[in-house]
């Protein structure tokens, strides 16, 4: 079936360190990516979405490429900062399941100053 | 825009009481909306799918007359707890979108701490 991997956390880095989280997924139709964030004690945003191959979602500094051949949607921001500090989650959604959301994990990120 | 309010934000309640939650579109129609479940540090268990004038569709091993979800209007659905116990408790969920292949829009959860 239809599935998300994340890399595992937490993820610690220093303020003003590039960001790297990875996301690979498997599907049997032709997905559309997203990227969501939860910050602590909240509900979860949509911080990025891509709909079709080589798309870039972009948002807040946060980059993701929907790369077909590697069945990836990796996370990436040139220097994070201290309020970046949540959890985020790769999701996938595909038409033959109604386009309901298969969720990764979570990556939880800390960022120390 | 899209904006997704959820209410309560929390609820702290005895064992045997029922807890309503509401989840509401305020700048949108939302056709479909799902409530979740998260458990601590764990990722979101879809619970059901409801649709504006229809039974919700409740995902495998969840109660269906232990939550009650009605999707009343085009703005506004409601989970209701029935005879909570402390294993309800959780972190509460909901989202809500325009259509199929739109992004789902969540509200900021509802804390349920069942005594």
């Amino acid at each position: 079936g239809d599935s998300v991997t994340q890399m595992e956390g937490p993820v610690t880095l220093s303020e003003e360190a590039f960001l790297t989280i990875n996301c690979t997924y498997t599907a049997t139709g032709y997905p559309s990516l997203f990227w969501y964030v939860q910050y602590p004690g909240e509900g979860l945003q949509l911080l990025l979405k891509a709909t079709k191959a080589d798309d870039k979602g972009s948002n807040k500094g946060f980059e993701a490429t929907y790369r077909k051949e590697t069945t990836s949607f990796h996370l990436e921001k040139g220097s994070v900062q201290v309020s970046d500090s949540a959890v985020y989650f790769c999701a996938l959604s595909v038409q033959d399941s109604n386009y309901q959301l298969i969720w990764g994990a979570g990556t939880k990120l800390i960022i120390k100053p | 825009g899209a904006v997704v309010s959820q209410h309560p934000s929390r609820v702290i309640c005895k064992s045997g009481t029922s807890v309503k939650i509401e989840c509401r579109s305020l700048d949108f129609q939302a056709t479909t909306m799902f409530w979740y479940r998260q458990f601590p540090k764990q990722s979101l268990m879809l619970m059901a799918t409801s649709n504006e004038g229809s039974k919700a569709t409740y995902e495998q091993g969840v109660e269906k007359d232990k939550f009650l979800i009605n999707h009343a209007s085009l703005t506004l659905s409601t989970l209701t707890v029935t005879s909570a116990h402390p294993e309800d408790s959780s972190f509460y969920i909901c989202s809500a979108r325009v259509g199929s292949g739109q992004p789902q829009h969540f509200g900021d959860g509802t804390r349920l701490s069942i005594l």
